[in-house]
C-alpha cells in the first residue's frame, strides 16, 4: 500500500503542551496535506507542503518535510481543547493523477 | 459560503434498495471524489471525476456509480446496497485534480447503514 502511516496513533496531551505527530510514506511525492477531522464530521484542509519546501507554518501550525526521509511532522503549537480531533496526512504521490492517499489518522487528545 | 453539501446526514436503508447520495459544490471546481471511510482502514476512494462527464475508478468502485453531468454535482449510486457498504461516506472537491495548491474541500459526511 501507498498510504501514508501516520504516528502516534493516539495522542493525549495538557492544554498549553505543544503536540507533535508523524507522517511517513514511501514513494516520491508532489506534495503532502495535513487534514483534521472532529468526531464523524468531514476533514478540513489544513496545510500543503510541496516537495520543494521543507517548512511551513500557519498559525499554530508548522509542517516540515524530510523528503530524503519521506516523512513529515505537523507541530501544533499551544495546544487548545479545541484541537482535540483526528489528524491525518495525504500524499499526492508522483504519477499518480486520480487522488490523495490518506493515512488512517492521529486521534489527539488535549485535556483542559 | 462555499461549501460541498452531501445529503442526507444520516441514512438506514435495507440489502438491495437502490439509494442515491448527493454531492453538490458551489466553488466551481472541476475535480470531485467520493470517499469511504472504516474505522481501520482510514479513507478510501470510490471515484472521481476529473470534470463534467469525466469520471473513474478509485481503489474501491465495486457496487457504486456515479455520474458527472453537471460540474456542481456528483451523486453517488448503491444499485443494490449491501451490509458491507455500511459506512462513513464523504464527497471532495478541489479546484484541480489532486489539490495541489488549495487542497480537497470535504462535505460533512453520510453515515450509511445497510440492514
Amino acid at each position: 500500500s501507498q498510504q501514508g502511516e501516520e504516528d502516534p496513533q493516539a495522542l493525549s496531551i495538557q492544554e498549553g503542551e505543544n503536540a507533535t505527530m508523524n507522517c511517513s510514506y514511501k514513494t516520491s511525492i508532489n506534495n503532502l496535506q495535513w487534514y483534521r477531522q472532529n468526531s464523524g464530521r468531514g476533514l478540513v484542509h489544513l496545510i500543503l507542503i510541496r516537495s520543494n519546501e521543507r517548512e511551513k507554518h500557519s498559525g499554530r501550525l508548522r509542517v516540515t518535510l524530510d523528503t530524503s526521509k519521506k516523512s513529515s511532522s505537523l507541530l501544533i503549537t499551544a495546544s487548545r481543547a479545541a484541537d482535540t480531533a483526528s489528524y491525518f496526512c495525504a500524499t499526492d504521490y508522483t504519477g499518480a493523477n486520480s487522488k490523495l492517499t490518506f493515512g488512517k489518522g492521529i486521534t489527539l487528545s488535549v485535556r483542559p | 459560503e462555499a461549501q460541498v453539501t452531501q445529503n442526507p446526514r444520516y441514512l438506514i436503508t435495507v440489502t438491495g434498495k437502490k439509494l442515491t447520495v448527493t454531492c453538490s459544490q458551489n466553488m466551481n471546481h472541476e475535480y470531485m471524489s467520493w470517499y469511504r471511510q472504516d474505522p481501520g482502514l482510514g479513507l478510501r476512494q470510490i471515484y472521481y471525476s476529473m470534470n463534467v462527464e469525466v469520471t473513474d475508478k478509485g481503489d474501491v468502485p465495486e457496487g457504486y456509480k456515479v455520474s458527472r453531468k453537471e460540474k456542481r454535482n456528483f451523486p453517488l449510486i448503491l444499485e443494490s446496497p449491501s451490509p458491507n457498504q455500511t459506512s462513513l461516506y464523504f464527497c471532495a472537491s478541489s479546484p484541480q485534480s489532486l489539490g495541489r495548491t488549495y487542497g480537497y474541500t470535504f462535505g460533512s459526511g453520510t453515515r450509511l447503514t445497510v440492514v
